[in-house]
């Protein structure tokens, strides 16, 4: 068990539509990051938090924001839904904010499908 | 042309084979180098890490980085069932994933 924590695990919903995946890090651990998994895109690096701040920003859609919280959670916010869209959204929790110095901890993963 | 190529197999192997799995990168300036586990359903687990070119073994794991020749591997030795799962570089500061290999070991 990593100790990131996505809910929900499953997600169906319809084109147009929007939806809020949310993500507990591990304790102790500042920084935040999202990532969408697709068959034909393998893992696609979206955004970083750190500590409450936007730290790096990856191939995010504008229809897709984020926000991490005091309490470090954080949720991504998907709006205007396509079928491309459906797609695992991880998230990833570390101490510091390189990879380089902090290894990332992946959850499990919630699984989107837009109907 | 893509930043990390990743061959995305199925591979498919007896018990006891030694593994093979590469990726091949475009940028130079790269430094960092990882290797991710996925078994179905998980998210990715880090398995190895390597700094600039060389070597670096972990059991049965072995990474290897060629920098001139920009080509990274994993090697797996005495290959198991419960190494069936699928195997992710991920290269760069910023974490450029390949698309994975497949792997199944069988008994």
């Amino acid at each position: 068990d990593s100790g990131v924590t996505q809910t929900p695990k499953h997600l169906i919903t319809a084109t147009g539509q929007r939806v809020t995946l949310r993500c507990s890090p591990r304790s102790g651990d500042l920084s935040v990051y999202w990532y969408q998994q697709s068959l034909d895109q393998g893992l696609q690096f979206l955004i970083q938090y750190y500590n409450g701040e936007e730290r790096a920003k990856g191939n995010i859609l504008e229809r897709f924001s984020a926000q991490q919280f005091p309490d470090l959670h954080s949720e991504l916010n998907l709006s205007s839904l396509e079928l491309g869209d459906s797609a695992l959204y991880f998230c990833a929790s570390s101490v510091g904010t390189g990879t380089y110095n902090s290894p990332l901890h992946f959850g499990n993963g919630t699984r989107l499908t837009v109907t | 042309q893509k930043e990390v190529e990743q061959d995305p197999g199925p591979l498919s192997v007896p018990e006891g084979a030694i593994v093979s799995l590469n990726c091949t990168y475009s940028n130079s300036a790269f430094q960092y180098f990882m290797w991710y586990r996925q078994y179905s359903r998980k998210g990715p687990e880090l398995l190895m890490y390597t700094y600039s070119s060389g070597n670096k073994e972990d059991g049965r794991f072995t990474a290897q980085v060629d920098k001139s020749s920009k080509y990274i591997s994993l090697f797996i030795r005495d290959s198991q069932p419960s190494d069936s799962a699928t195997y992710l570089c991920a290269i760069g500061d910023k974490l450029i994933f390949g698309t994975g290999t497949r792997l199944q070991v069988f008994p």
